[in-house]
């Protein structure tokens, strides 16, 4: 099965600074018709997981542009240009590539 | 507006069994697979089990296979977890979720999540 590591586990911010959290898959996410399905989803404190980012680099609806997805291969990143109080809450990354489906272990952003 | 309503959470003894439900609406429910994922308290976030839209195709994780049954009743745009055997470590928040089309287990939409507790 494929493995999702994410980094840092916790991560403190400054109010209007960037953030940038880490995703490393144990296997390439790349599928056979060409996309990489990594997603990023946001779950805010007592909330249900909401996506924000689908194969690799697509927003959803609504999802500020301060959220951006980027990578290829094995190594992702999720980057928030400036992070506002709404933010705080854990990421989580989530492969869709191969089966089963794995989610990494998370990453708890909170203002410092 | 689309929309997921999970229910059928509570409190059973292990080896117990308990059925979730999940109700749909906003959208052509036929036309999604749909998911449970599961969270335990205080810990990340655990792919469950998935059905296509015609129930042709269904996959469960290595953790549940043999003790948790997925179905759906799409005249009813329903949603169904049925956990028999249930354990302890079974103890989460279970959320139901609509996988965009083209999109593996690219979960667009989330229910509230219901609480299944296994403890005597």
């Amino acid at each position: 099965d494929v493995v999702m590591t994410q980094s840092p586990l916790s991560l403190p911010v400054t109010l209007g600074q960037p953030a940038s959290i880490s995703c490393r898959s144990s296997q390439s996410l790349v599928y056979s018709d060409g996309n990489t399905y990594l997603n990023w989803f946001q779950q805010r404190p007592g909330q249900s997981p909401r996506r924000l980012i689908y194969k690799l680099s697509n927003r959803d609806s609504g999802v500020p542009d301060r959220f951006s997805g980027s990578g290829s291969g094995t190594d992702f990143t999720l980057k928030i240009s400036r992070v506002e109080a709404e933010d705080v809450g854990v990421y989580y990354c989530m492969q869709g590539t191969h089966w089963p489906p794995a989610f990494g272990q998370g990453t708890k952003v909170e203002i410092k | 507006e689309v929309q997921l309503v999970g229910s059928g959470g509570g409190l059973v003894n292990p080896g117990g069994s308990l059925r979730l439900s999940c109700a749909a609406s906003g959208f052509t429910f036929s036309s999604y697979t749909m998911n449970w994922v599961r969270q335990a308290p205080g810990k990340g976030l655990e792919w469950v089990s998935s059905i296509s839209g015609s129930s042709d195709y269904i996959y469960y994780a290595d953790s549940v296979k043999g003790r948790f049954t997925i179905s759906r009743d799409n005249a009813k745009n329903s949603l169904y977890l049925q956990m028999n055997s249930l354990r302890a470590e079974d103890t989460a928040a279970f959320y139901c979720a609509r996988e965009a089309p083209g999109n593996r287990y690219g979960m667009d939409v989330w229910g509230q999540g219901t609480t299944v507790t296994v403890s005597s």
